[in-house]
């Protein structure tokens, strides 16, 4: 299906364990991003990437690590997971620097 | 340092106009200011996005004032399904790399 997809939807993990988060998009949209938000707040930067195998820190960086080998793919890496990452992932694309963003639906982590 | 300002919550009832203020401080020149929409569970979804004086399409408006430290978006008339979490995204262009910065949000509520 076209579009922006993110899997899994839903992820309960326990502290101190690895946890990647799959995005896939088949638009071939050059930047990627993952935000984070917290349950009441608003978005959250991670990290972004402009093309494949070219990333950047966002505002909360820490803790997280990312890839881009394939334009359409952007894994999100917790190398391991703390109670405080617990939080709705989003992964989002976008063509160009002027353009609309994207937004996938969203991943729902909950780290115990 | 960028900061993105909205308020928290507003109240409106159908049929009326809702205009939502930004405040942006230190936005730069070529900066563009973006809205998103996001109802419970889901992405946030593009409305509207502007670089100065006004912005019109099917769903919203966006004016951007000259000295460009603020911005409002007006959703004209209404309705209950309007009920959604609208957010400003500003892109601050800087030599090191872009700065994506959302702002915290403001929750909508559309009574009958």
């Amino acid at each position: 299906d076209a579009g922006i997809t993110q899997s899994p939807r839903y992820k309960i993990t326990e502290t101190g364990r690895q946890v990647t988060l799959m995005c896939h998009q088949t638009w071939s949209h050059s930047y990627m991003f993952w935000y984070r938000q917290d349950l009441g707040h608003g978005l959250r930067l991670i990290y972004y990437s402009a093309a494949a195998d070219i990333t950047d820190k966002g505002e909360v960086p820490d803790g997280y690590v990312v890839s881009r080998s394939k334009t359409e793919n952007f894994p999100l890496t917790l190398e391991s997971a703390t109670r405080s990452q617990t939080s709705v992932y989003f992964c989002a694309s976008r063509q160009d620097n002027l353009r609309e963003q994207f937004f996938g639906p969203g991943t729902r982590l909950t780290v115990l | 340092l960028a900061k993105t300002t909205q308020p928290i919550s507003m109240d409106s009832y159908e049929g009326q106009e809702v205009n939502i203020t930004c405040s942006h401080n230190n936005i730069a020149t070529n900066d563009y200011i973006t809205w998103y929409q996001q109802f419970p569970s889901q992405g946030p979804r593009f409305i509207i996005q502007g670089y100065k004086t006004k912005v019109t399409n099917e769903v919203a408006s966006l004016f951007i004032p000259a000295d460009r430290k603020s911005s409002t978006l007006s959703l004209p008339r209404v309705s209950l399904s309007d009920t959604a979490v609208y957010y400003c995204l500003v892109v601050f262009y800087k030599a090191a790399g872009n700065k994506l910065t959302f702002g915290g949000g403001t929750r909508v509520l559309v009574k009958p």
